[in-house]
């Protein structure tokens, strides 16, 4: 069985940046886009961008866009999420997920298990 | 960006009981729209993808319905363990959206 493991909580501080990590394991990591989801405390859930682990290629969440950076390291088959200029509303769970295609839809699964990002003066 | 509608937001009911909740999608999204569960302090679950197709290892009380612009999700007869919050998604373009979610919980 697939999964995701995230790298552990972190506390920063405003205007601060910080970079959760999401190693694949157990399967070819070239073949399937990533997905970065967040959830603030309380709240529903945010798309925040994809990543092609086999290219490289992403696409980011308008709304982050200029502070949102996703990479992939493919040698160990990890994906990056670094997001800068951190403030106080960007503390959130944040998940990685990643996305199976089918002939009809495509679908998020399985999704790691959550880091938590708390920004705190 | 296509928008996601649920509801009801929340939802009180028994255990025993049949429950829908329904998802509307501000354009026609083909199949492409997914349910997933999520419990408190847990990441979400895949429960059904392509709209109707039920994801292995989910209860079969479990199905979901619909095309287009309208769906469904609906628990023939609710137990202890389905309480939880239910999102819809569509993965029809990017951004792939989300509902903003229904909390089941024990009446």
């Amino acid at each position: 069985q697939v999964q995701l493991m995230q790298s552990g909580a972190e506390v920063k501080k405003p205007g601060a940046s910080v970079k959760v990590s999401c190693k694949a394991p157990g399967y070819t990591f070239t073949k399937y886009y990533m997905h970065w989801v967040r959830q603030a405390p309380g709240q529903g859930l945010e798309w925040m961008g994809i990543i092609n682990p086999s290219d490289g290629t992403i696409s980011y969440a308008q709304k982050l866009q200029g502070r949102v950076t996703m990479t992939r390291d493919t040698s160990t088959s990890t994906v990056y999420m670094e997001l800068s200029s951190l403030r106080s509303e960007d503390t959130a769970v944040y998940y990685c997920a990643r996305e199976a295609r089918g002939r009809i839809s495509y679908w998020f699964d399985p999704w790691g298990q959550g880091t938590l990002v708390t920004v705190s003066s | 960006d296509i928008q996601m509608t649920q509801s009801p937001s929340s939802l009180s009911a028994s255990v025993g009981d049949r429950v829908t909740i329904t998802c509307r999608a501000s354009q026609s999204i083909s199949t492409y729209l997914n349910w997933y569960q999520q419990k408190p302090g847990k990441a979400p679950e895949l429960l059904i993808y392509a709209a109707s197709s039920l994801q292995s290892g989910v209860p079969s009380r479990f199905s979901g319905s619909g095309s287009g612009t309208d769906f469904t999700l609906s628990i023939s007869s609710l137990q202890p363990e389905d309480f939880a919050t239910y999102y819809c998604q569509q993965s029809y373009s990017s951004p792939r959206t989300f509902g903003q979610g229904t909390k089941l919980d024990i009446k």
